[in-house]
C-alpha cells in the first residue's frame, strides 16, 4: 500500500534561520507530488507541485523553494525564515486523483 | 485557480443534528472533491464528483454536485461526536491540472 511520510512533525525555528522539510512516498511510482501551507484556523494554499523528478511549479512567490531529486522525495527549503513563514506544512501525492496528505510539519518561527 | 467559496465558515450542531456545508463557484468546474481534517490533523479524501447532478453517499454523508456543475453540498445526517473537524471542498481547474484549490473550509463543532 501506499504511504507518505512527512518530518519532522513540530519545528520551532529563529527568524533568519535555513529551513528542510522531507517527504516520501513508498508503494506508488511517478506520483505527482505537492507542497500545501495552512495557516492557522485557514485554508490551505498550494506552494509547489511537481509531477517528475527535477520539475518544480511554484504558485506563489516567496522565499520558499522546492526540490524533487529522487521520484518519491519531495524537499521544501528556505535559506532564511521569516515569521510568516510560520504554519502547517503539508505534503501530499496524487496519481489520478484524490489527494493524500502527510500528517504535516507544523512550523513556528520565532 | 479556481476560486471555491464555502459556507459556512463555521457550525455548531448538537448530536443528532443534521449538517450541510456549501461550496459554491462562479465559473463551471471540472469536479469537486471533499475532504474532512480532523482537529490536529491532516485532509484526508472523501470523494470526487464529476458529473453534472451527481449524488453519492458514504454511510451518513451525502454528496451532491450541482446541475451546472458551479456548486456542491455535503450534508451529514444525524452528526455524531466523531463527525467534528473542518471539511473542505476542492477542485481542479481542469483535465490535467495539477493545482488544486481548495475552499477554506467549514469547522463543524457537535455538542454532546
Amino acid at each position: 500500500s501506499q504511504t507518505i511520510h512527512q518530518w519532522p512533525a513540530t519545528l520551532v525555528q529563529p527568524v533568519g534561520s535555513p529551513l528542510s522539510l522531507e517527504c516520501t512516498v513508498e508503494g506508488t511510482s511517478n506520483p505527482n507530488l505537492y507542497w500545501y501551507r495552512q495557516a492557522a484556523g485557514r485554508g490551505l494554499q498550494l506552494l509547489f507541485y511537481s509531477v517528475g523528478i527535477g520539475q518544480i511549479s511554484s504558485e506563489v512567490p516567496q522565499n520558499l523553494s522546492a526540490s524533487r531529486p529522487q521520484d518519491r522525495q519531495f524537499i521544501l527549503s528556505s535559506k532564511k525564515l521569516l515569521l510568516s513563514d510560520s504554519g502547517f506544512y503539508l505534503c501530499a501525492w496524487s496519481v489520478y486523483y484524490g489527494y493524500t496528505f502527510g500528517s504535516g510539519t507544523r512550523l513556528t518561527v520565532v | 485557480g479556481q476560486q471555491v467559496m464555502q459556507i459556512p465558515q463555521y457550525q455548531h450542531v448538537q448530536e443528532g443534528e443534521d449538517f450541510t456545508t456549501y461550496c459554491n463557484s462562479s465559473t463551471t468546474l471540472s469536479n469537486i472533491q471533499w475532504y474532512k481534517q480532523r482537529p490536529g490533523g491532516h485532509p484526508v479524501f472523501l470523494i470526487q464528483l464529476v458529473k453534472s447532478g451527481e449524488v453519492k453517499k458514504q454511510k451518513r454523508l451525502t454528496f451532491q454536485f450541482g446541475e451546472a456543475k458551479k456548486n456542491s453540498s455535503l450534508h451529514i445526517t444525524a452528526t455524531q461526536t466523531t463527525d467534528v473537524g473542518t471539511y473542505f471542498c476542492a477542485s481542479l481547474p481542469g483535465a490535467g491540472s495539477y493545482q488544486l484549490t481548495f475552499g477554506k473550509g467549514t469547522k463543524l463543532s457537535v455538542i454532546p
